[in-house]
């Protein structure tokens, strides 16, 4: 186990809003990821990170921006929110190869 | 880059049969996972593969890592209604530093 936490769990949101989606840890992992995911679809890697003051975009391109200022906490912000921007967010940390999920988060944004 | 195939798709089942699916790769692996995701919820690990050939089980779940080192195997035996949800192989191989994702199986178990 990874001990991996999200917040919020679901946001409905209007198009223009700023909106942060947390993410902690308690094991102290270098290694964390961000991952969009439409229902019942792949993964697809948005942002990840190695460790603090470390950032890197994904494979997929993402107008979110992530932080990572303390090894427990990498947030993910979108500065304006619009409709295409509706979909899970799940965040993961590493030991070695193995990636431990989150529960994600469900963002709507009308 | 990396990619993987996943299948089937899809797959409904009568409450106790046995499931299996599988994943291709177009490149060599050195580690092969297995996740399962419930509705609503982030993937779980179900089991992890380190060496061709290797056959690793978790309860009623089996895993193999294929031979060619190119494919990996998910058997489930007599199948039951909590085993319903997306199933997701994932690998990683030579210089690459991330995992790359199967697109999923839609398991659905009927009673």
């Amino acid at each position: 186990e990874a001990d991996i936490y999200q917040t919020p769990r679901y946001l409905v949101i209007g198009t223009g809003k700023k909106i942060t989606l947390e993410c902690s840890q308690t094991m102290g992992h270098d290694k964390m990821y961000w991952y969009q995911q439409d229902p019942g679809m792949e993964l697809h890697l948005i942002h990840y990170s190695y460790g603090v003051n470390s950032t890197e975009k994904g494979d997929l391109s993402s107008e979110s921006t992530v932080s990572r200022i303390r090894t427990e906490h990498f947030p993910l912000t979108l500065e304006s929110a619009r409709p295409s921007h509706t979909s899970q967010y799940l965040c993961a940390n590493s030991v070695e190869v193995l990636q431990y999920f989150g529960p994600g988060t469900r963002l709507l944004v009308l | 880059g990396q990619q993987l195939n996943q299948s089937p798709q899809s797959m409904f089942i009568q409450e106790g049969e046995d499931v299996s699916m599988n994943c291709t790769s177009s490149s060599i692996f050195n580690t092969w996972l297995w996740y399962k995701q419930d509705p609503g919820e982030g993937p779980v690990l179900l089991i992890a593969l380190y060496k061709a050939g290797e056959l690793t089980s978790n309860g009623r779940l089996t895993a193999q890592f294929g031979i060619t080192r190119k494919d990996s195997f998910l058997n489930i035996s007599a199948s039951i209604p909590s085993d319903v949800g997306i199933y997701f192989c994932a690998g990683r191989g030579g210089s690459a530093r991330q995992l790359t994702f199967g697109s999923g199986t839609q398991l659905t178990v009927l009673p």
